[in-house]
């Protein structure tokens, strides 16, 4: 199946530890982003990568960093976390900025800091 | 900076009838709009993608239309089901390759 997946789904963890959430996706796509959905279900961009380059960095806090190994992932960690960060994150990919075929997004890793 | 609303925040209707969702955003200047359903702790499910060139897109049971000038986009979902029961998020792509989501309308179709 052609798509955005994403690991872990599901991830529970302590304050102050530091997390990874991986994002594959096999469509072929150059560019990947990092959406975050807060508790009021609004989403919004976090990161976006093209061809392995960072393209936009939205003020996140310097406690995530994504990772692109290649165009085909990108991957975010998360130090110290913190509360606030409890969210849903979902991975995205388009070709191009999405002005063609549009954006086909991961199912989500529903991230709970206790 | 580009906003996307939807109204309206919730939508309850019967079977069988027609939903009509609005969005409406502030900056004219995009590239495309997106309609997403996503289900209660599911992703987002790309429903339909209209190009700024374009007035309307087509699937099935659901239509959308686009007014770039006005900034507004809706979306009809005929003959609506039970299946239909989702959040229904727009999204808007404009300069700098930002997409930039509504706060969605949750849609609950009682059998």
């Amino acid at each position: 199946d052609t798509a955005v997946s994403q690991t872990p789904k599901y991830l529970v963890t302590q304050m102050g530890n530091d997390k990874s959430i991986k994002c594959e996706q096999n469509l072929g796509h150059d560019t990947m982003y990092w959406y975050k959905q807060d508790s009021k279900k609004f989403l919004k961009i976090m990161f976006s990568y093209n061809n392995k380059e960072l393209i936009i960095n939205e003020t996140v806090p310097n406690r995530f960093s994504p990772k692109s190994p290649d165009k085909a992932h990108l991957n975010l960690h998360i130090n110290s976390l913190e509360l606030g960060d409890s969210a849903v994150y979902f991975c995205a990919s388009s070709q191009g900025g999405g002005g063609g075929d549009g954006y086909t997004f991961g199912s989500g890793t529903r991230l709970t800091v206790v | 900076k580009q906003e996307v609303t939807q109204i309206p925040a919730a939508l309850s209707v019967p079977e069988g009838e027609n939903l009509v969702l609005n969005c409406s955003f502030t900056d004219s200047a995009i590239y495309n709009l997106q309609w997403f359903r996503q289900d209660p702790g599911k992703g987002l499910t790309s429903l339909l993608l209209i190009q700024s060139s374009q007035r309307e897109q087509t699937s099935g049971r659901l239509n959308a239309s686009l007014d770039k000038s006005s900034g507004r986009s809706t979306l009809y979902i005929a003959a609506s089901q039970p299946g239909d029961s989702a959040t229904y998020l727009c999204a808007v792509l404009a300069a700098g390759n930002k997409l930039t989501f509504g706060g969605g309308t949750r849609v609950l179709v009682k059998p």
